[in-house]
């Protein structure tokens, strides 16, 4: 079945790159996603790839997707106290026909000062 | 428009009441999602909306949640008889049905059932 795993811890300096990785199962996944959640707060889309291609960049974003491992990272380059969050990485198993979205269990990412 | 919003934000109940949450989703989306997250969990996909039409719903929703979208726009999630277990956030995402179809989720709605 589908499923998407990602390391559930990550602490880095402030200044420093923070990379946070996912694997998923599904080959057949068109769209992968990263979103952020602060505490108690909803889920903020930070930015998605598709599965044609290697690399998007986004201002402070970087994201690297290996289709053949089926693993995807999120680069955060000088990464700020602002960014503590948990990160999730989904997936999207219709290819957008319907979409609904096969979370991971989220890396929490502490960035200390 | 302020993105999808969410009434109540937080709901504590009795086992066995009756609960109803309400989403707003952005106005000119034609999907909308409903997902559940418990502690320490991404969220997980219970049923979604193409305009009024209810055309999925996950194993997870059991029988005693049904969900409504009368008019493709605002929808309501209702559980019935609740148990301690459906204890959660309750989140609301919508989406338009082309290119990415990236999803925008609503602050959610957290339900205590005691």
């Amino acid at each position: 079945g589908e499923d998407v795993e990602q390391s559930l811890f990550l602490s880095v300096r402030e200044g420093d790159s923070s990379v946070i990785n996912c694997t998923y199962t599904d080959s057949s996944s068109t769209y992968l996603y990263w979103y952020k959640q602060e505490p108690g707060a909803g889920l903020q889309l930070l930015t998605y790839i598709f599965s044609n291609m290697d690399m998007k960049q986004d201002q402070r974003l970087t994201v690297l997707l290996n289709k053949k491992d089926k693993h995807l990272s999120l680069r955060i380059a000088d990464t700020q106290t602002g960014d503590s969050a948990i990160y999730f990485c989904a997936e999207s198993i219709y290819g957008g026909s319907q979409g609904n979205l096969i979370f991971g269990k989220g890396t929490k990412l502490s960035v200390k000062p | 428009d302020t993105g999808v919003s969410q009434d109540p934000r937080h709901k504590i109940t009795k086992r066995g009441q009756n609960v109803t949450f309400r989403c707003d989703p952005i106005s000119e989306h034609n999907r909308l999602y409903w997902y559940r997250q418990t502690l320490g969990q991404g969220p997980e996909f219970l049923t979604y909306f193409q305009n009024e039409a209810q055309l999925e719903k996950s194993r997870l929703l059991s029988d005693r949640f049904s969900a409504e979208r009368p008019k493709g726009s605002f929808s309501t999630l209702e559980i019935q008889r609740t148990e301690q277990g459906d204890s959660a956030m309750y989140l609301c995402a919508s989406s338009l049905a082309s290119g990415a179809n990236e999803q925008f989720f609503g602050p959610g709605t957290r339900l205590t059932v005691l």
